[in-house]
């Protein structure tokens, strides 16, 4: 079975900063991962995904996110943070079958961003 | 084009009354899900859909919970009787087969007082 953990349930930065959201991963079978970001009030939309090829992948607004097989880990980056990005982030692993993928997300990280 | 609709986006009844959500997809989309969110923790699948059929239930407590998927499309889910415990935010999300890639509606507040 699948399963995700976020180190650190709250990260405060200040605006400018590096973003560094923590995420890793338990899965049997090469994982497809995903980051995605819940503002207040909203669904989730989706930031990046890793399914095969090139490791570092590009997201929206300005994130990026590397897959370490070898660490388990998939950690969510922004170079310079935004007052837009305080929200909620949710790393998540699918296990796809072949009739759609079911997600399993960490708890989450809630990102506040300090002028 | 169109989200992922649904309604109501806030509901608040007392415990053993029953309530319904009404999720409508993305067109196209075959597959559709229900996520149960409840404060402070990440989304949890409820239910699985693909096209009408039930692809995945494990999840879902059957003795008070249902879904359906009309016609490969809409979808309700229900609760009857409602706990306390299932005060959260329901989530519906649709995608096609392949690529993975989930697309997630606004979500319904469900208060149980």
């Amino acid at each position: 079975a699948q399963s995700v953990t976020q180190l650190g349930s709250h990260v405060s930065v200040s605006e400018g900063a590096l973003v560094l959201l923590r995420c890793n991963y338990s899965s049997s079978v090469p994982p497809y991962l995903f980051w995605y970001v819940q503002y207040p009030n909203q669904g989730l939309q989706l930031l990046l995904k890793y399914t095969t090829g090139a490791t570092l992948v590009k997201g929206i607004n300005g994130f990026e996110a590397e897959f370490k097989k070898s660490e388990t880990s998939f950690h969510l980056t922004k170079p310079s943070a935004h007052m837009s990005d305080a929200a909620e982030y949710f790393c998540a692993v699918s296990d796809y079958d072949g009739s759609g993928d079911k997600l399993t997300f960490g708890t989450g990280t809630r990102l506040a961003v300090r002028p | 084009e169109a989200g992922v609709a649904q309604s109501p986006r806030y509901k608040i009844i007392e415990k053993r009354q029953s309530v319904a959500f009404w999720c409508n997809p993305i067109s196209g989309h075959a597959t559709l899900y229900w996520y149960q969110q409840i404060l402070g923790q990440g989304p949890k699948l409820l239910i699985q859909f693909q096209n009408n059929g039930v692809v995945d239930d494990s999840q879902l407590p059957k003795d008070r919970f249902s879904a359906e998927r009309l016609k490969g499309v809409d979808s309700t889910l229900k609760i009857q009787p409602a706990k306390l415990e299932d005060s959260a935010v329901y989530l519906c999300a649709s995608s096609v087969v392949y690529p993975p890639e989930q697309f997630f509606g606004p979500g319904t507040r469900l208060t149980v007082l």
